[in-house]
């Protein structure tokens, strides 16, 4: 059981919007820590998709999206594109584990 | 280029030592916590500890302390994971990765395959 609970799947069509959601507590998303997302592809390594919440890497198209209230998270895929099918993991700092956890991971799957 | 280079896949027995390493370059090694992540074999990602390679100060997640020992040579910009004594459940893809203002993973390696095995 993660600390940061994700949804084990999301489906979505070409072109539709989908959102994956990232729930903690009051020890760490509730108390004000940041999120960050990662996207993996199968057989690679993961890679930062969102920081602080909502900030995108320059690389990273627009169609992605973050934001954050009160002990959750969120991370939206806009015009959804059969290469946005990977594995999603979201990240914060927990206070009462003086260290970061992961969200168990999203396997997104472009229908 | 940036870029943290990780060493290559390893096999051992139950109960042999280990140490695996992530090697930086491209950027001030000293100035950024390096962090290792475990991802078991078709499981998610979990957060091991982080090393300061300046002074070597070192954080663990509670789940791996004591099951783990991180070091860094900043003269060889490496960061160092390290058994004492493997088990079959330590078998899984080792992730080293850069911090930004130890808050978050800003570049990855391509991560390291340990398979423990009889």
């Amino acid at each position: 059981q993660s600390v940061l609970t994700q949804p084990p799947s999301v489906s979505g069509a070409p072109g539709q919007r989908v959102t994956i959601s990232c729930t903690g507590s009051s020890s760490n998303i509730g108390a004000g820590y940041n999120v960050h997302w990662y996207q993996q592809f199968p057989g690679t390594a993961p890679k930062l998709l969102i920081y602080n919440n909502n900030n995108r890497p320059s690389r990273v198209p627009d169609r992605f999206s973050g934001s954050k209230s009160g002990t959750s998270a969120s991370l939206a895929i806009t015009g959804l594109q059969a290469e946005d099918e990977a594995d999603y993991y979201c990240q914060s700092y927990d206070s009462s584990l003086s260290g970061s956890v992961f969200g168990g991971g999203t396997k997104l799957t472009v229908l | 280029e940036v870029q943290l280079v990780q060493s290559g896949p390893e096999v051992k027995k139950p109960g042999e030592s280990l140490k695996i390493s992530c090697k930086g370059s491209g950027y001030s090694f000293t100035t950024y916590w390096i962090g290792w992540v475990r991802q078991m074999p078709g499981k998610g990602l979990e957060w091991m500890g982080i090393i300061y390679p300046g002074d070597s100060e070192t954080r663990y997640s509670p789940s791996f302390q004591g099951q783990v020992t991180l070091s860094a040579d900043k003269f060889t910009r490496t960061a160092y994971l390290q058994w004492t004594s493997l088990k079959a459940s330590d078998t899984a893809i080792y992730y080293c990765a850069r911090l930004f203002n130890i808050w978050y993973f800003d570049l990855w390696g391509r991560g390291t395959l340990v398979t423990v095995s009889s």
